[in-house]
């Protein structure tokens, strides 16, 4: 079975707070992605990672930074959180050679900045 | 730029009923993925659509894509409410690095 896991469900945070939202596969993945989520909005990708130490800028990448030391894991970063960016988390990957290259999220993180 | 445009955005349904949710898209793609969400949880994968003319079904929902459209459906046959979810499709619009396009979702609620 294929598996994502977050940190947290859920999260609490002050205004000016250093966030870090971490995500971990267990299954050799290459491409993994952070999303945020909001009502009507659905989910806008916000960094994606080929491989360790590679990232690139998704569609909404202001106010936050990736990390990819291993290929586990993709740690999402908010250098300074602020109310708007309280909002649902989800990270997703994809496994090796799969044809149809299908993504498998992880449970997500709601996080509230006050 | 790719768009991706659900119809309807909330669906209420009665228990026995067909409907029909649409997802249109601006720009050529020829891969297509359906989700489906429930309230305060992660994305769950219904399917993956690879080619015009593509058909894949699973118990009552049946997806199906027309590439030279732009336009794939997801239809419900005799609903139920355990099928009450949030249903995305989503658009590959980056084929060397698998970045999709999401629809902004269809609420669909089935009423007993």
């Amino acid at each position: 079975d294929v598996k994502v896991t977050q940190s947290s469900r859920y999260l609490v945070k002050r205004t000016g707070e250093k966030v870090f939202l971490e995500c971990v596969q267990d299954m050799d993945h290459e491409n993994m992605f952070w999303y945020r989520q909001d009502p009507g909005l659905g989910l806008r990708l916000i960094y994606f990672s080929y491989d360790v130490k590679m990232k690139e800028k998704g569609d909404i990448p202001e106010g936050y930074s990736v990390s990819r030391e291993k290929k586990e894991r993709f740690s999402l970063i908010l250098e300074s959180a602020s109310t708007n960016q309280t909002s649902m988390y989800l990270c997703a990957s994809i496994p090796p050679v799969t044809g149809d290259n299908e993504q498998f999220f992880g449970p997500g993180t709601r996080l509230t900045v006050l | 730029e790719l768009k991706v445009e659900q119809n309807p955005l909330f669906l209420s349904m009665q228990e026995g009923k067909n409907y029909t949710i649409y997802c249109n898209y601006s720009t050529t793609s020829d891969r297509l993925y359906w989700y489906r969400q429930d309230p305060g949880k992660s994305l769950e994968s219904l399917f993956v659509l690879l080619s015009n003319g593509a058909v894949k079904q699973e118990g009552r929902l049946m997806a199906s894509l027309d590439t030279k459209a732009r336009l794939s459906t997801l239809h419900i046959t005799a609903a139920v409410h355990d099928l009450s979810a949030t249903y995305f499709c989503a658009v590959v619009r980056d084929f060397g690095n698998e970045k999709l396009t999401f629809g902004t979702g269809t609420r669909l609620t089935i009423i007993p």
